[in-house]
């Protein structure tokens, strides 16, 4: 399972974008990179996922390097709601390597 | 649709007792998955089931098992229970397909003591 990098946490001021970087340089080329959140007391929720193009859902984008050694998960506007971990996760052999996750702080 | 069901959410034991946990996938997926949860370890791969067989299987001791029956309902056991398994067990279900998406159930918070 390839390893993911991403911070331990950060901040955003709600209504504004929100960046979420991760690193995985050691990604084969068939492992998709997928995108989970888990908020307080739940289990986690699935975000977004993609290969290589740059993908959009109704919650997120996802930007995908062309290397595909990094990724960035885009929140267009911050919300309360948004508050959670999210992983960032590369999926091979049928299965999700979660990481320790990027603690997402929105502030009001 | 109805999500992913767990039972039970909560369940004490003691250390050397075993534990049974179910879990009941979305109607219509074949895979489910399990996962442990704790603050030191995080999020970790146990095992994957697909129509009764289990397809994967993650870096855990043999007291670690589990089954899926024909209606793709899967039950987890943990036998001779050790304080470190006290976790959050997690269990995913998702659609035939390689790179689907899991939805995961609300998980069952065991506890040994």
């Amino acid at each position: 399972d390839a390893k993911t990098t991403q911070p331990n946490s950060m901040e955003s001021n709600e209504e504004e974008p929100v960046h979420l970087p991760c690193n995985h340089s050691t990604i084969s080329g068939t492992d998709y990179i997928h995108w989970y959140r888990q908020l307080p007391s739940q289990g986690p929720e699935y975000v977004i996922h993609g290969l290589t193009s740059n993908v959009n859902n109704r919650m997120a984008s996802l930007a995908i390097a062309e290397d595909r050694k990094s990724s960035t998960l885009i929140l267009h506007r911050a919300t309360l709601r948004d508050a959670a971990v999210y992983y960032c996760i590369t999926y091979g052999n049928n299965r999700l390597a979660f990481g320790k996750g990027n603690q997402v702080v929105v502030i009001p | 649709k109805a999500g992913v069901t767990q039972t039970p959410r909560y369940l004490i034991k003691t250390r050397g007792q075993q534990v049974t946990l179910s879990c009941s996938p979305i109607s219509g997926h074949r895979s489910v998955s399990w996962y442990q949860q704790t603050p030191g370890q995080g999020l970790q791969f146990l095992f994957e089931y697909f129509s009764e067989t289990q397809r994967n299987k993650g870096n855990f001791p043999g007291r670690f098992s589990g089954r899926q029956f024909s209606n793709s309902r899967s039950e987890m056991n943990v036998s001779t229970l050790e304080l470190g398994d006290s976790a959050l067990y997690l269990c995913a279900s998702r659609a035939s397909g390689t790179y689907n998406e899991q939805f995961f159930g609300p998980g069952t918070r065991l506890t040994v003591l």
